[in-house]
């Protein structure tokens, strides 16, 4: 299983974008990159999902540089409702496969 | 669309007592999981169950055992609660999310259990 290194906690304000790098020195062939975003006292929701280049979706912004050692969550323009939790996973997309979530990256968003 | 359904929310249990959580999904995932989440801390794996008929261990599979009752229940059973065992439990299942193009987890709501 690739480790993953993240900040542990992260500033910003409302209305700025927010970038969190997520290192992952050891990421194999055929792993995948996903994002999870979880909230106090919610179970982890899915964010987005990538192999390599960029992957955008209505809510974020995946960036995967060609060497795959790390990946960058991008939030643009963020609101207080983005205070959270995120969770870089590294890994085999199919059944059954042991994602494992490290401690994330707490993101406080201030007014 | 309930998705991953968790019971119950909350349980406080005496040292020593047995109970079983449960969980069911209803999007016909193949694979479903248990993780636990201390304070402050992120998920581990508990068990999962690949596919229905299969069970294997997670991280921290002591103290747990689990059930895959059918498709679409998995069920984690503590046998002789301990305090350590204070967490919070999360069942998920997983699978390729084809009208998005993924291959994602669908979390339940979670248990919070207390052992005193």
């Amino acid at each position: 299983l690739a480790k993953t290194t993240q900040p542990i906690s992260m500033d910003s304000y409302e209305g700025q974008e927010v970038n969190i790098t997520c290192s992952h020195n050891n990421i194999a062939t055929n792993d995948y990159i996903t994002w999870y975003q979880q909230f106090p006292s919610q179970g982890p929701r899915f964010i987005i999902q990538g192999y390599k280049t960029k992957v955008t979706n209505e809510v974020a912004s995946l960036f995967i540089p060609a060497d795959r050692k790390s990946s960058t969550l991008s939030l643009p323009r963020v609101s207080l409702s983005d205070t959270a939790v995120y969770y870089c996973l590294v890994g085999l997309i199919n059944a059954g496969n042991m994602l494992t979530f490290g401690g994330g990256t707490r993101l406080m968003v201030k007014p | 669309n309930a998705g991953v359904t968790q019971t119950p929310k909350f349980q406080v249990l005496k040292t020593g007592q047995s109970m079983t959580l449960q969980c069911a999904q209803d999007m016909n995932h193949n694979s479903m999981y248990w993780y636990r989440q201390d304070p402050g801390m992120g998920l581990r794996l508990i068990y999962y169950s690949a596919s229905e008929g299969t069970t294997d261990k997670g991280e921290v599979p002591n103290g747990y055992n689990v059930s895959r009752l059918n498709k679409r229940e998995f069920s984690l059973r503590l046998e002789s609660a301990a305090p350590s065992q204070t967490s919070v439990y999360f069942c998920a299942s997983s699978d390729f999310i084809e009208r998005q193009g993924y291959y994602g987890y669908t979390f339940g709501s979670g248990t919070r259990l207390t052992v005193v």
